[in-house]
């Protein structure tokens, strides 16, 4: 089956604790996308990438890391998490990067 | 930077009723898609506009591209139960290679039975 694999979906951390939010996608897309989902916010890109070792930053990147070594994982690093990014997180993929996205099932991050 | 409106931020209709959803970019877009996300879950991809002027429709569901390329509506005909959600648009700019998707907040939808 076609998808994105986010993990974990829920997590709980303290702050200052390095953790890193795996996606892996399955479907050979090349560009893929994280988003943070606040109330009143909506959905907010962190970074992106158009393909192995190219990413970019989006929106909202402070604070987040990322890699690209391989095509189909892209996983968020939080080097020094700290209250503010407690949210839900999302990673996406596209084939092309200008068309659809495909959306994993979330991680929902607190930091206390 | 670019900046996408959407408005309303909430809708509640009663089922059978009508439903529109505006969104309104800052800049010209070169396309734009919309999502649904169910409560509880992750937004999935319904549709792409990326002509001028274009008018896609999937069952009771019609999307429009404005001439300008910077607005674009959903328009729901007959509400359901199993179209509540919320609703995004997503725009991405002109620029060649521009790959940034900018979200709209939303319009959550609840429908009355």
């Amino acid at each position: 089956e076609a998808q994105v694999t986010q993990n974990p979906r829920y997590l709980i951390t303290v702050t200052g604790k390095k953790l890193t939010v795996t996606c892996s996608q399955n479907m050979n897309h090349e560009y893929m996308s994280w988003y943070r989902q606040d109330p009143g916010l909506g959905l907010r890109q962190i970074y992106y990438s158009m393909n192995v070792e190219v990413t970019d930053k989006g929106d909202v990147p402070e604070g987040y890391k990322v890699s690209r070594k391989e095509k189909r994982n892209f996983p968020l690093i939080l080097e020094s998490p700290s209250p503010n990014q407690t949210s839900l997180y999302f990673c996406a993929s596209s084939l092309q990067g200008t068309y659809g996205y495909t959306f994993g099932s979330g991680t929902r991050l607190t930091v206390v | 930077g670019q900046q996408v409106m959407q408005i309303p931020q909430y809708q509640h209709v009663q089922e059978g009723e009508d439903f529109t959803t505006y969104c309104n970019s800052s800049t010209t877009l070169s396309n734009i898609q919309w999502y649904k996300q169910r409560p509880g879950g992750h937004p999935v991809f319904l549709i792409q506009l990326v002509k001028s002027g274009e008018v896609k429709k999937q069952k009771r569901l019609t999307f429009q591209f404005g001439e300008a390329k910077k607005n674009s509506s959903l328009h729901i005909t007959a509400t359901q139960t199993t179209d509540v959600g919320t609703y995004f648009c997503a725009g991405q700019g002109p620029g060649a290679g521009s790959y940034q998707l900018t979200f709209g907040k939303g319009t959550k939808l609840s429908v009355i039975p």
